[in-house]
């Protein structure tokens, strides 16, 4: 398996746009988070997945943003309106079921908001 | 919060010693892992310690989980240059929730 694959890896912006990250996690994979990382808050959770069913939500940090996972294979991250301060990176990551598993991490997304 | 917190938040040695890295958290737990993160990079799963275990090994990693404390410490003998990294611990909750703490930033000096 080629691993968590998340597009693109950089993506840079204007304030107001409307962006849309995108994860394909491993094959088989149960559970799928979404992180954001910054300097001053480290690594967020964002929201998490399990078999497409969104689990937890809370750390979506405004209605701006939005996550979907029509399938077993594909996720998205969107932000609508985009803002400077969702200048971030962002990562996907997936793991399988069970007390004692892994989470495997795409590459990340690094967003820059004009 | 459900986020473990690394102490401390920065570890500079020299090549060939011991590095400890400590996490302190506040909720209960099923399990506790921690990865490592190279710049520019996403994270990778090093070791993970269940709450009820004591310690467990993985070449030159250690760690150790004290539930009564709610503490866990990573254990990196013998460092070398490449191991320098920024190390998370990360809180694995019974509702399969994982939240990481800030990292802590390890340069290792040749």
């Amino acid at each position: 398996d080629a691993g968590v694959i998340q597009s693109p890896r950089h993506e840079v912006t204007e304030m107001g746009q409307e962006v849309t990250l995108r994860c394909k996690p491993i094959s088989g994979h149960d559970y799928l988070f979404w992180y954001r990382q910054t300097m001053m808050r480290g690594l967020e959770l964002l929201i998490y997945f399990n078999n497409n069913v969104p689990i937890d939500d809370s750390g979506m940090p405004e209605d701006r943003f939005s996550a979907k996972m029509p399938n077993a294979s594909f996720s998205t991250l969107k932000i609508q309106p985009s803002e400077p301060r969702d200048s971030a990176v962002y990562f996907c990551a997936s793991r399988l079921g069970g007390v004692k598993t892994e989470a495997f991490f795409g590459q990340g997304t690094r967003l820059t908001v004009v | 919060s459900q986020q473990g917190e690394e102490d401390p938040q920065a570890l500079s040695i020299q090549e060939g010693e011991n590095a400890t890295m400590n996490c302190s958290y506040k909720t209960s737990i099923n399990n506790l892992q921690w990865y490592r993160q190279n710049s520019g990079r996403g994270l990778v799963h090093l070791i993970l310690i269940r709450s009820n275990e004591r310690e467990k090994h993985s070449g030159r990693l250690r760690v150790t989980l004290d539930t009564s404390k709610k503490s866990s410490s990573l254990l990196i003998t013998a460092s070398r240059a490449a191991d320098t990294a920024s190390y998370f611990c990360a809180l694995a909750g019974a509702n399969s929730k994982l939240t990481f703490g800030k990292g802590i930033t390890l340069s290792v000096r040749p």
